[in-house]
């Protein structure tokens, strides 16, 4: 079945740091693939998303993601933190019929000043 | 377009209680998703809709979990005999009809405490 792994719980960058948040899916074809941050008492708000054509994805808040089938990886990546990116991110995929979206367990990104 | 709203926000709730949560979709999304988050982990799945037809719930949704949407726009979530359990963050989405990798936009939730 379509799932996501995120193998850091937590991780902590100096503030103009570069991020790299990783996440590995499980899926037998191509995946559509999601990352989302929610900040603390937020609901989940969408980063970008992959489902065809460039490799490389823009998304908002100056993040962008790659997908790499050979490593089955979509990991976010953003050149300078900001202290505003403090927050919890997650990558998900959509299940089988496309009737849920599956989450990771998170990564919660601490940037220190 | 003023997104997906949830109410209330947060519930404080005594063990036994029953509990009903509201959400309102964005307006002309036809489709509805009820998660459950608990701390230090992603939404979980629980039910969706299309327009008010509640096509799937998960293992998840206990007997005591019941959902509505009854004229295909807002959609309520109730608890009967809560648990402490049942403490977790609910959170509802909307999307449009599904097409492969549709986005579903998500509200910012109902954070529920049983005590």
């Amino acid at each position: 079945a379509q799932s996501v792994t995120q193998p850091d719980i937590h991780i902590t960058v100096s503030e103009g740091a570069s991020l790299e948040l990783r996440c590995n899916y499980s899926y037998g074809a191509t995946p559509y693939l999601f990352w989302y941050v929610q900040s603390p008492g937020q609901g989940l708000q969408l980063l970008l998303k992959y489902f065809s054509g460039d490799t490389l994805v823009q998304g908002i808040k100056g993040f962008e993601a790659e997908f790499k089938r050979s490593q089955s990886s979509f990991n976010l990546r953003k050149p300078s933190v900001h202290w505003s990116d403090a927050a919890e991110y997650f990558c998900a995929v959509p299940g089988g019929n496309n009737n849920d979206m599956r989450f990771g367990a998170g990564t919660r990104l601490t940037v220190k000043p | 377009d003023t997104g997906v709203s949830q109410n209330p926000r947060h519930k404080i709730t005594k063990r036994g209680q029953n509990v009903t949560f509201r959400c309102d979709p964005i307006s002309e999304h036809n489709r509805l998703y009820w998660y459950r988050q608990t701390l230090g982990q992603g939404p979980e799945f629980l039910t969706y809709f299309q327009n008010e037809a509640q096509l799937e719930k998960s293992r998840l949704l206990s007997d005591r979990f019941s959902a509505e949407r009854p004229k295909g726009s807002f959609s309520t979530l109730e608890i009967q005999r809560t648990e402490q359990g049942d403490s977790a963050m609910y959170l509802c989405a909307s999307s449009t009809l599904a097409t492969a990798g549709e986005t579903q936009y998500f509200g910012p939730g109902t954070r529920l405490l049983v005590l």
